[in-house]
């Protein structure tokens, strides 16, 4: 069973330009949340989708910025008109049906520079 | 409110030393505070757990003890190995929610052979 897969792990954007990245959650996983890492930061929760509905976007920047994660196909976060400030390691974690014991699994993240 | 904070940021700790990182919350309603692990260029992986009802919990070289009326938690690594360098993160997260961490600032912790 593979974990969660984030690609790119790396991705190099000049500024204005948009960056797509995506998460295939582990199999089985129907919950995904994204997070971004800023340098010598901990991690900030972002959104948390379910397949086909966004169920709290509490986190996400109000532009540039949106997520889905289609019926079928990996979760994409997207952002748009990239700015410098958007450098930042950007990680996916999946977990199945949440319960009180639940664990959500993280990917590798990726690594978005804006130049 | 849903601020975790954690100290120090880093550490230095000589091989077979006791690591001790700590971290402190604000809301109450918090009842799952788990510790991640992670290796330069990788992902977080969960470490170790804790839920509020129990004030300790080991797990081989690793205990998390947690004081619910200063709001506090701390990990301790015993016997620290070289292998153990990597950043830690503290958080915490309510489980009846969408199950989005909190998570502490991190600390770089570095064992000396």
């Amino acid at each position: 069973n593979a974990g969660v897969m984030q690609n790119p792990r790396h991705l190099v954007r000049r500024r204005g330009q948009e960056a797509r990245l995506r998460c295939s959650p582990m199999k089985g996983h129907s919950h995904v949340y994204w997070y971004r890492q800023l340098p010598e930061e901990g991690l900030k929760f972002m959104v948390y989708l379910q397949k086909e509905n966004i169920i709290d976007e509490s986190g996400m920047p109000k532009e540039r910025f949106s997520a889905e994660f289609p019926k079928e196909g990996p979760s994409i976060l997207r952002i748009q008109q990239v700015v410098r400030g958007d450098s930042a390691a950007y990680f996916c974690a999946s977990s199945p049906l949440l319960t009180e014991n639940t664990e959500a699994f993280f990917g590798q993240g990726t690594r978005l520079t804006v130049v | 409110q849903q601020q975790v904070k954690q100290s120090p940021q880093s550490l230095i700790v000589q091989k077979g030393g006791i690591s001790i990182i700590n971290c402190a919350y604000e809301n109450t309603a918090f009842d799952y505070f788990p510790w991640y692990q992670q290796f330069p260029g990788k992902g977080p992986a969960l470490l170790i757990a804790i839920r509020p009802d129990v004030s300790e919990k080991k797990e081989g070289r690793f205990t998390i003890s947690f004081n619910k009326s200063a709001k506090q938690f701390s990990l301790h690594i015993m016997d620290s190995q070289p292998g153990d360098s990597a950043t830690y993160f503290c958080a915490a997260t309510l489980t009846g929610s969408a199950r989005q961490l909190t998570f502490g600032s991190g600390t770089q912790l570095t064992v000396l052979p």
